[in-house]
Order: C-alpha cells, then structure tokens, then sequence
C-alpha cells in the first residue's frame, strides 16, 4: 500500500503561475521529503522537512506540513516550462526504515 | 564522485527466466531499496535492506528475490514466478540515522519481456 496519496494526479498551468500539489499519509513520521523526477529518469530530491517544522522554503519551492492531518503540500511558485516533471513526496513511519513513496502529481507547464 | 549506479539500463527477458538488475553505491549509506514504476504510476516498495545479510519485504515482493552480502551491492532477481515484469526499476539508498536522510536514486533499469 501506498504511505503517501497525492492530488491533483496531473496538473497543466501557465509559465508564470503557481504549482500546488498534495501529499497525505497513514503513520507518525521523523520527516518528509519531495522528489521531481523527468520522464524515464531516476528521482531527485527537493526538500526536507521534519516533523516539528510546519514550513520550509528553497528557492521557488515552499513546503508545510501538518502532522495533525498527516498531510503536506508543496507550492511551486511563478513556474517555468522546465518545471514539469512528475513530484513526489515521501516518508518513513516512525521506528522503521521502510521508506514509501506517493502516488505522484504529473505537473505540465505550458510556455 | 559519489552515487548510485544501476546496471543495466536496458534489459530484455524471455519467458521463464530469471534476471538480476544490479544496483551498487559508494555512498556508505546503510539502507538501500528497490521500486517499481509502472507507466504513469508511482513508485511501488519491492525490497528494502538496512543491514548486510538483512533485509525486509515491501509491498510487492511476489516473484522477487534480493541479496545483501556486502553494504554497497543490493542485486534485485526478478524471477519467472513474477508474472507481468515489464517496468522500470528504481534502486535508492539512504542514511537512516535521526530520522533519515534524502534517497539517492540510480536512473533505473527498464525491464521488458519479449
């Protein structure tokens, strides 16, 4: 089973506009991270956040986590046509190494 | 440099047999992990490892076997008792202590049976 689900599955905007995409999961986590990955290739990490940090930023990139709803989003702000790619978030429940990811947000950004 | 190195890129299968996907890092990181990707989907936990000689179960481990006999080398055997094994097959490593640390992924291996 899938720790994490994602929404929306495929989001399409224009170059300049804001990405929003959603991660909720089942367990108690020490932290969660998203992950881009282009077509075909391996995934990259993006950002970390633990679990007693509510928001987290990296250049365009700005993460919040709720452990309340065991949900997180990441917002891509004023998006380029290079930003599509599949985003992923990721966790491990608390007191194991498993390591499981969602289901993925395909963003498409038109030029 | 360090990293994570799958081979090969591309792998072809006929029915029946068995092949092994490797997947070797240099990053002294204590676990390792194998996933499944299937065309527009995500990635799906096959087998996860943390120490040499131990490893555990994911979520779809039928028709898959793995070894760890040395920290750096976790080889995924996709066997013929695995019944629709055309995908691609991530392999990633992290470090585990204080919660964990960023996966790091090799580019994957695509698998198809002909």
């Amino acid at each position: 089973s899938q720790q994490g689900e994602e929404d929306p599955q495929a989001l399409s905007i224009q170059e300049g506009e804001n990405a929003t995409m959603n991660c909720s999961y089942k367990t108690s986590i020490n932290n969660l991270q998203w992950y881009r990955q282009n077509s075909g290739r391996g995934l990259v990490h993006l950002i970390l956040i633990r679990s007693n940090e509510r928001e987290k930023h990296s250049g365009r990139l700005r993460v919040t986590l709720d452990t309340s709803k065991k949900s997180s989003s990441l917002l891509i702000t004023a998006s380029r046509a290079a930003d599509t790619a599949s985003y992923f978030c990721a966790t491990g429940p608390s007191g194991t190494y498993k390591y499981i990811f969602g289901t993925g947000t395909r963003l498409k950004v038109l030029a | 440099d360090g990293g994570i190195t799958q081979s090969p890129k591309y792998l072809f299968r006929k029915e029946g047999q068995n092949v092994t996907l490797s997947c070797e890092q240099n990053l002294n990181h204590d676990a390792m992990y194998w996933y499944r990707q299937d065309p527009g989907q995500g990635l799906r936990l096959i087998y996860y490892s943390q120490i040499v000689n131990d490893f555990q179960k994911g979520d779809i481990a039928e028709g898959y076997s793995v070894s760890r006999e040395k920290k750096e080398s976790f080889p995924l055997t996709v066997t013929s008792a695995q019944k629709n094994p055309t995908a691609f097959y991530l392999c990633a490593s992290r470090l585990t202590g204080t919660g964990g640390t960023e996966a790091f992924f090799g580019q994957g291996t695509r698998l198809t049976v002909v």
